[in-house]
C-alpha cells in the first residue's frame, strides 16, 4: 500500500516560489497524484493533478520524476493568502485496494 | 446543486449515544467519500461509495461505525455508541466518477464533539 510523506511546516515570504516536495515511494502503477489546499475550517479544494513529467496551471506546478516516487507542488510568488496546510494524495485503484493515501499535510505560513 | 452540504454542521453528544452524519453531494456526482479529520491532523480517509456501493470498509475505525448511500445521492455515516476518542470534524467529497484523476469536492463538514 502507497504511503505519503511530506515536510510537517515550511516558512516564506511573499513573492517568493514555493516547492513541497511530497514522497511515494511505493505508488501503484495507476495511480494519480493531486494536491489539495485547506484553510482552517474549511475543506481541501483541488490545486492540481499529474502522473507524470510536468503540469501547470493558473495557480501550481507539479513537477513528477519519471520513476514518479515523489512528486513537487511549486507555487510562484506566493501571497499571504497561500498560508494554508497543503496536502498530497495518491490511489484510488484496485492496485491500491481502493484506498486513497493522503499525505499529513504540509503547514505553509508566509510572512509578509 | 450548488456544492456538497453537510449536516448537522456542530454536533454535540454524550459518550455512548449514536450519531449520525449526512451527507448531500454534487448534483450528478456519483462517488462519495468519507473522512475524518482530527484537530491539527491530516485527513484519515474512512470509506467511497461508487453508486450505493462501497469496494472497501476496511477504512471505518471500528464496527461503531457504518455508512450506507440510497438512491446514489445522500449519504450518511452513523457512529454508535459514541467515543470521546470520536471527536473530530467529518468531512464528506464527492467527484463525478470514482477515480485517482477524479477532482473531490468537500462540503464544510460535521464538527462531533462527544462529552
Amino acid at each position: 500500500l502507497a504511503k505519503t510523506t511530506q515536510p510537517i511546516s515550511m516558512d516564506s515570504y511573499e513573492g517568493q516560489e514555493v516547492n513541497i516536495t511530497c514522497s511515494h515511494n511505493n505508488i501503484a502503477t495507476n495511480d494519480y497524484i493531486t494536491w489539495y489546499q485547506q484553510f482552517p475550517s474549511q475543506g481541501p479544494r483541488f490545486i492540481i493533478q499529474g502522473y507524470k513529467t510536468k503540469v501547470t496551471n493558473e495557480v501550481a506546478s507539479l513537477f513528477i520524476p519519471a520513476d514518479r516516487k515523489s512528486s513537487t507542488l511549486s507555487l510562484p510568488r506566493v501571497s499571504l493568502s497561500d498560508t494554508a496546510v497543503y496536502y498530497c494524495l495518491v490511489g484510488l485503484g484496485p492496485d491500491s485496494n481502493y484506498q486513497l493515501i493522503w499525505g499529513a499535510g504540509t503547514k505553509l505560513i508566509i510572512k509578509p | 446543486g450548488a456544492g456538497v452540504s453537510q449536516s448537522p454542521s456542530n454536533k454535540v453528544t454524550e459518550k455512548g449515544k449514536d450519531v449520525e452524519l449526512r451527507c448531500d453531494p454534487i448534483s450528478g456526482h456519483t462517488a462519495l467519500y468519507w473522512y475524518r479529520q482530527s484537530l491539527g491532523q491530516g485527513l484519515e480517509f474512512l470509506i467511497y461509495f461508487q453508486g450505493n456501493s462501497a469496494p472497501d470498509k476496511s477504512g471505518l475505525p471500528s464496527d461503531r461505525f457504518s455508512a450506507e448511500r440510497t438512491g446514489g445521492s445522500v449519504s450518511t455515516l452513523t457512529i454508535q455508541r459514541t467515543q470521546q476518542e470520536d471527536s473530530a470534524v467529518y468531512l464528506c467529497a464527492s467527484s463525478l466518477v470514482a477515480g485517482a484523476q477524479e477532482t473531490q469536492y468537500f462540503g464544510p463538514g460535521t464538527r462531533l464533539l462527544v462529552l
